[in-house]
């Protein structure tokens, strides 16, 4: 079984400032890693994800992620936020099983960003 | 944008009536997935399918039940609804092979609510 944790349900931040998400996962296999963002009445939309290679990934809006396999973690940042990146943001994994593609979500991290 | 599609957008139904979501998509994926979504627990799934005729139930099955008689659609039915049911039902769509065959592609959500 896997499971993720996102251990901040709301993160306020002013615009232009840096910012970081947190996300800590478990599982006894290997895992694929994800970063989904949600817009107010929207579905998601992914931002990154990690399959393998280069621990550091880049994602759309300027968005980049670390994976961290000794700390099961995979925190979400970005260095300069603005008030359009306000939004729910969803730390998912995946165990990579070839007949089993289903994600397994964290709770959420709302992002508020104040001018 | 991946081309799904999910119907109704909003319903209203009464406890113990039976409700069918329709999923549809453009894309000939072959993996399709129903989720759930609510307040502090981020997105749970349903029920998944692997093909045609081919599926299997996920994390929070009870009270549900899916069909797919063609690649392109993907049917949730709520054989009796419940209050507990009340959510917003997302399908997502990923494909069998290739560099993207991890990531899941989202539809807009159904808003269900069960008086």
């Amino acid at each position: 079984a896997q499971s993720v944790t996102q251990l901040d349900s709301q993160v306020p931040v002013f615009e232009e400032a840096p910012v970081e998400l947190r996300c800590n996962y478990s599982s006894s296999v290997s895992v694929y890693l994800f970063w989904y963002v949600q817009y107010p009445n929207q579905g998601l939309q992914l931002l990154l994800k990690y399959l393998s290679g280069s621990t550091l990934v880049k994602g759309i809006n300027g968005f980049e992620a670390e994976f961290n396999k000794s700390q099961t973690s995979f925190h979400l940042r970005k260095p300069s936020v603005h008030i359009s990146d306000t939004a729910e943001y969803f730390c998912a994994v995946s165990g990579g099983d070839t007949g089993r593609r289903a994600l397994t979500f964290g709770s959420g991290t709302r992002l508020q960003v104040q001018p | 944008d991946a081309g799904i599609t999910q119907s109704p957008r909003h319903k209203v139904t009464e406890t113990g009536t039976p409700v069918t979501l329709r999923c549809h998509q453009t894309e000939n994926h072959r993996y399709m997935y129903w989720y759930r979504q609510d307040p502090g627990h981020g997105l749970r799934l349903i029920h998944y399918s692997y093909g045609v005729k081919d599926t299997d139930k996920g994390e929070v099955s009870d009270g549900y039940s899916v069909s797919r008689s063609k690649t392109e659609d993907f049917l949730l039915t709520l054989e009796s609804a419940t209050s507990s049911q009340t959510s917003v039902y997302f399908c997502a769509i990923s494909e069998s092979s290739g560099s993207r065959s991890y990531e899941q592609y989202f539809g807009p959500g159904t808003r269900l609510t069960v008086t």
